[in-house]
């Protein structure tokens, strides 16, 4: 069964780092997506992102973020200068009208 | 806005009694709904979903919900409690349109006791 992955599974870094989390989604999905869930809070909405192109993003989604899709099969999320908050589960989904997730990257900035 | 409310952040049950998990959405345009639910360290399955047709839908590990229209809800059952249901539930909702993003609950950890 197809399943979306996700490297690294864990990551620390520190402060002011750049940090980019790797995502592989379901090979006939159109759609992408990046959501995070801070430790015991709901999962929240960062960026959606069809064609090349973000269709959407969340507040959340300032400048310190970005997104590619560098080849056919990888799409990245990239947090360009880590703050503390940034601290949360990542978790990349595909699909349109069903979002399938991978099991998450958990960053922990120090 | 458009919001998703889960009644209960921990709900515990017997092992082989009702589950019964509420989800209310709060929109002006029909949704989509969700169910997802989250083991320990693990991400997010899909338990059901209503797009379109039957109310009643059908998913993975006997979990049913049914989607009523006049009450903007979406409460998620399971007639027998197992132990290995124990997890959190997150109920979401989208609109479709250009992005279908997710808008999730807060989520309702569930605890089955033997």
């Amino acid at each position: 069964e197809p399943e979306v992955t996700q490297t690294p599974s864990h990551q620390v870094t520190q402060m002011g780092q750049e940090v980019i989390l790797r995502c592989v989604p379901i090979s006939n999905h159109l759609y992408f997506y990046w959501y995070r869930q801070i430790l015991g809070q709901k999962v929240e909405f960062l960026v959606s992102f069809y064609n090349n192109e973000i269709s959407e993003k969340s507040e959340i989604f300032d400048d310190q973020f970005s997104v590619e899709r560098p080849d056919g099969s990888n799409f990245t999320l990239k947090i360009r200068s880590t703050k503390l908050e940034d601290s949360a589960m990542y978790f990349c989904a595909s699909g349109k009208y069903e979002q399938y997730f991978g099991p998450g990257t958990r960053l922990t900035v120090t | 806005a458009q919001s998703v409310t889960q009644l209960g952040s921990h709900v515990s049950v017997s092992e082989g009694a009702l589950v019964l998990l509420r989800c209310n959405y709060s929109s002006s345009v029909p949704p989509y709904l969700f169910w997802y639910v989250q083991y320990p360290n693990q991400g997010l399955q899909l338990l059901l979903k209503y797009t379109t047709g039957a109310t009643l839908v059908k998913g993975i590990n006997g979990f049913e919900a049914e989607f009523k229209k006049s009450e903007t809800s979406f409460h998620l059952t399971k007639p027998s409690a197992h132990m290995s249901d124990a997890a959190e539930y997150f109920c979401a909702v989208s609109f479709g349109g250009a992005t279908n993003k997710l808008i999730f609950g807060t989520g309702t950890l569930l605890a089955v006791q033997p």
